[in-house]
């Protein structure tokens, strides 16, 4: 277990609308991240961190920010909600395993856009 | 650019049959890992296996095995006597090697539904 939760875990909001999705580790992990998965297209990265207040454009970056204050937690923010951006959104961190770097996952976020 | 390819989108077969699910990945760096994740109806991603580039052993874990072949860029998984707890969607997925850092590109899939 990797002590990774995401909240909230389902949501429903309207277009136009902010929305901040969080995500928390109890296990002071450097790097963490930030999928949307769609149907046919698995999961693309959206964002990742590197450190408190570093993080970096991933594939599908455009209309979400993100912020990292603290080391465990790292915010995914949709500015203004459109409806493509109804997915289901994973959170994860990179843990080491040896000298090898493992990814590991939360449980996700639901999230419609109506 | 890195990108992975699961060809099959859907799998369906008998209880007890074997099957075995393709993955093809191209990348231009020559240090890479490769991974499997089951995504089961109740929805979490579960890691399976990671596979170094370096290392072209094939992997039994129970009725599990990983084939990593290099010269046909591919990384297939195989279900040997499948069960109904093993339909799910399964993703292969490749990430470069940098320090921790490891944002990964994934497949979009294969689900695999498994009949009694």
């Amino acid at each position: 277990d990797a002590g990774i939760t995401q909240s909230p875990r389902h949501k429903v909001t309207e277009t136009g609308t902010p929305v901040t999705l969080r995500c928390h580790q109890t296990e002071n992990h450097r790097y963490m991240y930030w999928y949307r998965q769609d149907p046919g297209h698995g999961l693309r990265l959206i964002h990742y961190s590197y450190g408190v207040k570093d993080t970096d454009k991933g594939e599908v970056s455009d209309g979400y920010s993100v912020s990292r204050s603290k080391t465990e937690d790292f915010l995914l923010t949709l500015e203004s909600a459109t409806s493509s951006q109804t997915s289901v959104y994973f959170c994860a961190i990179s843990e080491p395993v040896g000298d090898i770097y493992e990814q590991y996952f939360g449980p996700g976020t639901r999230l419609t856009v109506t | 650019a890195q990108k992975v390819t699961q060809a099959q989108t859907e799998i369906s077969v008998v209880e007890k049959e074997d099957v075995t699910l393709d993955c093809v990945y191209e990348t231009r760096d020559t240090t890479y890992y490769l991974f499997w994740y089951k995504q089961p109806p109740s929805g979490e991603l579960v890691f399976l296996i990671r596979r170094n580039s370096f290392d072209e052993q094939n992997e039994i874990s129970g009725r599990y095995s990983w084939n990593f072949q290099k010269s046909t860029s591919s990384f297939n998984f195989t279900i040997t006597a499948s069960q109904v707890v093993d339909s799910a969607v399964y993703f292969c997925a490749l990430s470069e090697v940098n320090s921790g850092n490891t944002p990964l590109v994934f497949g979009k899939g294969t689900r695999l539904s498994v009949i009694a």
